[in-house]
């Protein structure tokens, strides 16, 4: 069964600090995408980053990087210089790929609410 | 181009009434879906749908009924409310990654 867990419930970081939030994925799949999205207190759902299973490349975009780990199941996040703006929550999730499959399963993690105090 | 859209933003029912929430989207995509967002539980799916006419259960979809008349709309419906529905409803669509609506907040009382 496809399975995320975020075990960080919440986390509280000074501005400029360096967070990283982990995201655990479980699937049998051999083909699987994974993302991050943030949530801001406004409450819309903002898409961040794509990745499939055959990039293990990590990656950056400006403060936000993103490192892929399949020997430990490990997509994490990480934000360098935390901002106040970058107070929100996070999910991470996992899709099948249901060009092959047809189930379009995509399961959430619980989330990480991320604070950044001035 | 707007993207997702749902209506109302929020509402409040009584238990047992009825309602449809619903979702548009104009970027011709065919698969579309309902999450219920509770604390601490994450989203959650309800329905989906993978084009015009065709629709299934996802992880939660006790309580709920949809249809999909069109590629542009994917209602959601609550036949008798209760309590336990009372959550933040959000639809997609998916392209090569999902994009959300802005919600639905929804209370029953």
């Amino acid at each position: 069964a496809q399975k995320v867990t975020q075990a960080q419930t919440e986390i509280s970081v000074v501005e400029k600090e360096d967070v990283t939030l982990d995201c655990v994925y479980e699937t049998r799949d051999t083909t699987y995408y994974l993302f991050w999205y943030k949530q801001p207190p406004s409450g819309e759902l903002v898409f961040l980053i794509r990745r499939n299973s055959f990039d293990e490349q990590n990656e950056i975009s400006g403060r936000y990087s993103w490192n892929f780990q399949k020997s430990t199941s490990s997509f994490n996040f990480t934000i360098t210089a935390s901002q106040v703006v970058d107070s929100a929550v996070y999910f991470c999730a996992l899709s099948d790929d249901s060009t092959t499959s047809g189930t379009y399963k995509y399961i959430f993690g619980t989330g990480t609410r991320l604070k950044v105090l001035a | 181009n707007a993207g997702v859209t749902q209506t109302p933003k929020f509402q409040v029912l009584k238990t047992g009434q009825s309602m449809t929430l619903q979702c548009a989207q104009d970027m011709n995509h065919e698969y579309m879906s309902w999450y219920r967002q509770d604390p601490g539980m994450g989203l959650r799916l309800i329905h989906y749908s993978v084009g015009a006419g065709i629709t299934d259960q996802g992880e939660v979809p006790n309580g709920y009924n949809v249809s999909r008349s069109t590629t542009e709309d994917f209602p959601l419906r609550l036949l008798s409310a209760a309590p336990s529905q009372t959550s933040v409803y959000f639809c997609a669509t998916r392209g090569e990654t999902q994009y959300f609506g802005p919600g639905t907040r929804l209370l029953v009382l």
